[in-house]
């Protein structure tokens, strides 16, 4: 049974460009978090996707948006980046019940670094 | 809006020191309560969670926590650490209805051998 998996790994950019990063969920999930994790600090979420919509968001500018596909896999967009966006970025699966209890699986991460 | 502190910044024990990582939270509601530990180079695993029943709740690789409502706190606690205990520990928070999932800062554990 295959985890959470995120492509690619590490991904080196510049200021300016436009970067997306790519995510399948667990088997059996059906919705994903993307979270920005700064170093030394904990995950902050950027925003959740179920049934190919963007169910939650966090406190992120516009520059930062996504999409899921029919597969539940999804993508994380960061437009116009900024050498503040560098950061690990981590998504999670899950799969929504209707009592609420929400257990996330994370990624191994994308390491985004901006020059 | 929930927010979630984790008291410790930096802890460091020794072999077969007992382990208690504090971690308190902000919401009005009824929550869930979940801590992940981050080993050197890995990713985020679910060490365990607390929905409701039993405030203490056992997870694995030994560790166990206790949720209390009156305090608003949920402590990771570990009677003896090991070596391979290292590692980044992060208790979070998600609201009743399976959203609004918030991190704490994170607590670095180092453990001599």
């Amino acid at each position: 049974d295959a985890g959470v998996t995120q492509s690619p790994t590490h991904l080196i950019k510049t200021r300016g460009q436009q970067v997306t990063l790519r995510c399948s969920p667990k088997s059996g999930h059906d919705t994903v978090s993307w979270y920005q994790q700064a170093l030394g600090q904990g995950p902050q979420f950027i925003f959740q996707y179920y049934e190919e919509e963007e169910r939650q968001r966090g406190n992120f500018p516009d520059r930062f948006s996504g999409h899921q596909f029919p597969n539940y896999s999804s993508e994380l967009n960061v437009n116009a980046l900024l050498l503040g966006d560098s950061a690990l970025y981590l998504c999670a699966s899950s799969f929504i019940s209707s009592s609420g209890r929400n257990t996330q699986y994370f990624g191994p991460g994308t390491r985004l670094t901006v020059l | 809006a929930q927010s979630v502190s984790q008291h410790n910044h930096h802890v460091i024990l020794s072999e077969a020191a007992s382990l208690e990582l504090g971690c308190n939270y902000s919401y009005g509601g009824t929550v869930n309560l979940f801590w992940y530990v981050q080993y050197p180079g890995q990713h985020l695993q679910l060490l365990l969670k607390y929905f409701s029943g039993d405030p203490l709740v056992k997870g694995i690789k030994g560790f166990e926590a206790e949720f209390i409502k009156s305090k608003f706190s949920f402590n990771l606690r570990k009677p003896s650490v090991q070596w391979s205990d290292t590692a980044e520990y992060f208790c979070a928070v998600m609201d009743n209805y399976g959203q609004n999932f918030v991190f704490g800062p994170g607590t670095r554990l180092s453990v001599l051998p």
